[in-house]
């Protein structure tokens, strides 16, 4: 049973187009991370969000996690080639640390 | 620093063999992970350790046994490979494994099991 369900799976826009992509679940987390992975590397972490309605900016990048704590979603404005790449969010119940990973997003942001 | 380090970063193994993927971290993290990685798809745990002479198990445990007998070093062993480890294994690691902390993970190993 996949736990977090992340959608669209892959997304290709042209470079100056928004996107959003979504992370949702049935379960409530303790929180929500959103990680950036490119080929060839281990992911990279984005953003951690906890309380539910969060908004966090990280230039860009506009990531909101649920009122309820059940989902989150990444919010690019004016997408770049540089934001190409899989992105995958990951939560957590307790401080076991044992996260859950979404399947991810593959962003292709075309010049 | 270094931060987390794998080796080998690619491996071909026969069905049958057994084989160490070693991983290293220099920032005297407690809490460091294993993950696999099959196209398209997220991170699947396999093991996890929250300190020295602690580990337990993931999400897909099976195939795959780890020890933790320092601080620094984590590794992976495949007892006897089979082609469903066909895979990427990725190594992290975090201060404590607070569900806020941040994963730092290491460069993977590309594992290919004829």
């Amino acid at each position: 049973t996949q736990l977090l369900e992340q959608s669209p799976q892959f997304l290709s826009i042209q470079e100056g187009e928004n996107l959003t992509v979504y992370c949702n679940s049935s379960s409530v987390f303790s929180s929500l991370q959103w990680y950036r992975q490119e080929p060839g590397e281990g992911p990279v972490l984005l953003v951690t969000v906890v309380t539910g309605g969060e908004v966090k900016k990280l230039k860009r990048l506009t990531f909101q996690f649920g009122d309820a704590r059940k989902d989150s979603s990444l919010h690019i404005t004016a997408a770049q080639p540089g934001d190409t790449g899989l992105y995958l969010c990951a939560g957590a119940r307790t401080n076991a640390g044992k996260s859950t990973f979404g399947d991810g997003t593959t962003l292709t942001v075309k010049p | 620093n270094a931060g987390v380090t794998q080796t080998p970063k690619f491996q071909v193994l026969k069905t049958g063999q057994s084989m160490t993927l070693q991983c290293a971290q220099d920032m005297n993290h407690e809490y460091m992970s294993w993950y696999r990685q099959d196209p398209g798809m997220g991170l699947r745990l396999i093991h996890y350790s929250v300190g020295a002479g602690i580990t337990d198990q993931g999400e897909v445990p099976n195939g795959y046994n780890v020890s933790r007998s320092t601080t620094e070093d984590f590794p992976l062993r495949l007892l006897s490979a089979a082609p469903s480890q066909t895979s990427v294994y990725f190594c992290a690691s975090s201060s404590s494994g607070g569900h806020t902390d941040t994963q730092y993970f290491g460069p993977g190993t590309r594992l290919t099991v004829l």
